[in-house]
């Protein structure tokens, strides 16, 4: 049984640049949350989706663009990239038609983003 | 605005003690409630979920209090093993399974 998949595992931009972040959910989930990670933070929720639509989005710019693909994988786009873009950026998927109390979230291994 | 907190670390104890760990949320709605471990530069692991009063598996045992708004997580007989951070989270809202999260608090167990 399969679990979170991310790439790539690290990543080195400079400012300016664009980057795109990969991630296939656990077997059997339909849903993929992202979520950005500082050095010495919790986990910021960034958005998520289902069924191809962004269904919710915290607090981030909309340098921050993703998209869902048929087959649930899910991909982050960040565009102009700033120094304080440089983070953990880990994806967790769930099943949406289960949600509730039995649906915690599972994560990815993370991709782990520096900005030079 | 709905916030997360969770009490500031570094906790260091040593092995066998018993350690507790307190986090507020200042959206009275909220319901579902989770405790993650994360070990460094790792992903965050679901440890335990809390729906109602409470949960209890093995050494762990976390409590809700909705009245004040909180949720403890306590660690029974601390093994080396348990030292990692320790994150609080609940739902972003109640229309989806997205999550926010505390700053979490850093365990460390020491022989």
């Amino acid at each position: 049984d399969a679990g979170v998949t991310q790439s790539p595992t690290h990543l080195i931009k400079t400012r300016g640049q664009q980057v795109t972040l990969r991630c296939s959910p656990k077997s059997g989930h339909d849903t993929v949350s992202w979520y950005q990670q500082a050095l010495g933070q919790g986990p910021q929720f960034i958005f998520q989706y289902y069924e191809e639509e962004e269904r919710q989005r915290g607090n981030f710019p909309d340098r921050f663009s993703g998209h869902q693909f048929p087959n649930y994988s899910s991909e982050l786009n960040v565009n102009a990239l700033l120094l304080g873009d440089s983070a953990l950026y880990l994806c967790a998927s769930s099943h949406f038609k289960r949600q509730g109390r039995h649906q915690p979230q599972h994560f990815g291994d993370g991709t782990r983003l520096s900005i030079l | 605005r709905k916030e997360v907190e969770q009490d500031p670390g570094p906790f260091n104890v040593p092995e066998g003690a018993t350690v507790a760990f307190n986090c507020t949320y200042s959206n009275s709605a909220s319901q579902s409630f989770f405790w993650y471990r994360q070990d460094c530069r790792k992903e965050p692991k679901l440890l335990m979920s809390v729906y109602s009063s409470g949960n209890e598996d093995g050494r762990f045992t976390a409590q809700l209090n909705r009245a004040s708004q909180y949720i403890s997580l306590l660690i029974r007989d601390s093994k080396l093993s348990d030292s990692a951070t320790y994150l609080c989270a609940t739902l972003y809202n109640q229309a989806g399974t997205a999550l926010i999260f505390g700053k979490g608090t850093t365990l460390s167990v020491s022989s």
